[in-house]
């Protein structure tokens, strides 16, 4: 059964903390990805990786940055940790396929308040 | 800019059909996709659309029209496990990122 585990699934973090958000996939995918998911928003992409130590922006990186030291592993790091920043985060991973075939599969989320 | 459309919210009757709309604008496209979503829980794939016409697993269907930028999906024999948000997503690229549409939520009254 494939797996995509997230370190926690609440986390409640203060103002200018540095937060580390931790995702594991079993299934030696290429791709990862983190998402934050807010309500009317759907998902948007704050950053991906196709390799280890590579990475790409998404659609909103800003006060984001990511580390994929192993193929299975792919960290989301809050830098300084922001009010606008609480929201629901998703980790997903996918293997490259016919091109346009991207199946996800994602993690169980975890969800983020900054006081 | 790039964004996918589908209605916020839809609701239908247990046992009946509902078909969630989804139209898109991307610089790239490669396939749509669908997503389902229970309340607290993760996205889960549905289907996926390269070409024009109509995939069917099970008790869903999903279509695509590339010339209109235009898919659904439709559920039949409606249960009440199926209340959910349903996502719409855009491949846009040869990179395997999606696009997502802000869902649908689908209520279904017994």
């Amino acid at each position: 059964d494939v797996k995509v585990t997230q370190s926690s699934r609440y986390l409640v973090k203060r103002t200018g903390e540095k937060v580390f958000l931790e995702c594991v996939q079993d299934m030696d995918h290429e791709n990862m990805f983190w998402y934050r998911q807010d309500p009317g928003l759907g998902l948007r992409l704050i950053y991906f990786s196709y390799d280890v130590k590579m990475k790409e922006k998404g659609d909103i990186p800003e006060g984001y940055s990511v580390s994929r030291e192993k193929k299975e592993r792919f960290s989301l790091i809050l830098e300084s940790a922001s009010t606008n920043q609480t929201s629901m985060y998703l980790c997903a991973s996918s293997s490259p396929g016919l091109a346009g075939y991207n199946e996800q599969f994602f993690g169980p989320g975890t969800r983020l308040t900054v006081l | 800019g790039q964004s996918l459309e589908q209605p916020s919210e839809v609701t239908a009757v247990e046992g009946a059909i509902v078909q969630i709309n989804c139209t898109y604008q991307t610089s790239g496209f490669y396939g749509l996709s669908w997503y389902q979503q229970h309340d607290g829980g993760a996205p889960t794939f549905l289907s996926y659309n390269g070409l024009d016409g109509l995939e069917e697993t099970g008790r869903f269907s999903s279509f695509l029209s590339r010339s209109d930028s235009y898919g659904y999906l439709l559920l039949q024999e409606l249960q009440m496990k199926d209340s959910a948000s349903y996502f719409c997503a855009v491949n846009r690229g040869s990179n395997y990122q999606l696009i997502w549409g802000a869902g649908t939520k689908l209520i279904i009254k017994p």
